[in-house]
């Protein structure tokens, strides 16, 4: 129930295109939502980040997509540069709980090619 | 802003030596965390501290220790180490969203 599924495992995409990873959960007592990025030698980075109570979250390119019903929740980085090449990581967490976990989906790499 | 700082940033260790990673943070944050990512893989909890004098195991705790004597300090400590455990080590600190270190990249052998 602590385990976040993440997919796909790799993604490749054009330059001006789409780029969309999913995750989903089974614990409903997660109510924090967020997305980090890696890049190659670097610590992880928060990208962005949604909880429950809305449906999408949209930061310039990159917007986070919530189905609480189907406990699922999606990255779409439109218009994808190659500078968005990176290791993406969803993760969940029990805000209301003083001893909340972080746990993390097991990654997607995304390269993006001119 | 030093933000979570960790040390080593490399290490060789051999097998059953003994070694610490360093974690601090200066955000005044009362969780931390540690997680070890293997080539390819996702990051998994090793222990996480929810304040000084707290801490508790996560996914992967065999081989590791931890102590947290301080709300800044959050040292990960391997005893015997093992091939099994060559990966990156991150340390990362939160109180909404995660800060984490630069890591440390641990090879034993």
């Amino acid at each position: 129930q602590q385990q976040v599924k993440q997919s796909p495992q790799s993604l490749i995409v054009q330059k001006g295109g789409i780029s969309i990873i999913n995750c989903a959960y089974e614990n409903t007592a997660f109510d924090y939502f967020p997305w980090y990025q890696q890049f190659p030698g670097k610590g992880p980075a928060l990208l962005i980040a949604i909880r429950p109570d809305v449906s999408e979250k949209k930061e310039g390119r990159f917007t986070i997509s919530f189905n609480k019903s189907a406990k699922q929740f999606s990255l779409h980085i439109m218009d994808s540069q190659p500078g968005d090449s990176a290791t993406y990581f969803c993760a969940a967490s029990r805000e209301s709980y003083n001893t909340d976990k972080l746990i993390f989906g097991t990654g997607t790499r995304l390269q993006v090619f001119p | 802003n030093a933000g979570v700082t960790q040390t080593p940033k490399f290490r060789i260790l051999k097998i059953g030596q003994s070694m610490t990673l360093q974690c601090t943070q200066d955000m005044n944050h009362n969780y931390m965390y540690w997680y070890r990512q293997d080539p390819g893989m996702g990051l998994k909890l090793i222990y996480y501290s929810v304040g000084a004098g707290i801490t508790d195991k996560g996914e992967v705790p065999n081989g590791y220790n931890v102590s947290r004597s301080t709300t800044e300090d959050f040292p990960l400590r391997l005893e015997l180490a093992a091939p099994s455990q060559t990966s990156v080590y991150f340390c990362a600190s939160r109180r909404t969203e995660a800060f984490f270190g630069q890591g440390t990249r641990l090879t034993v052998v």
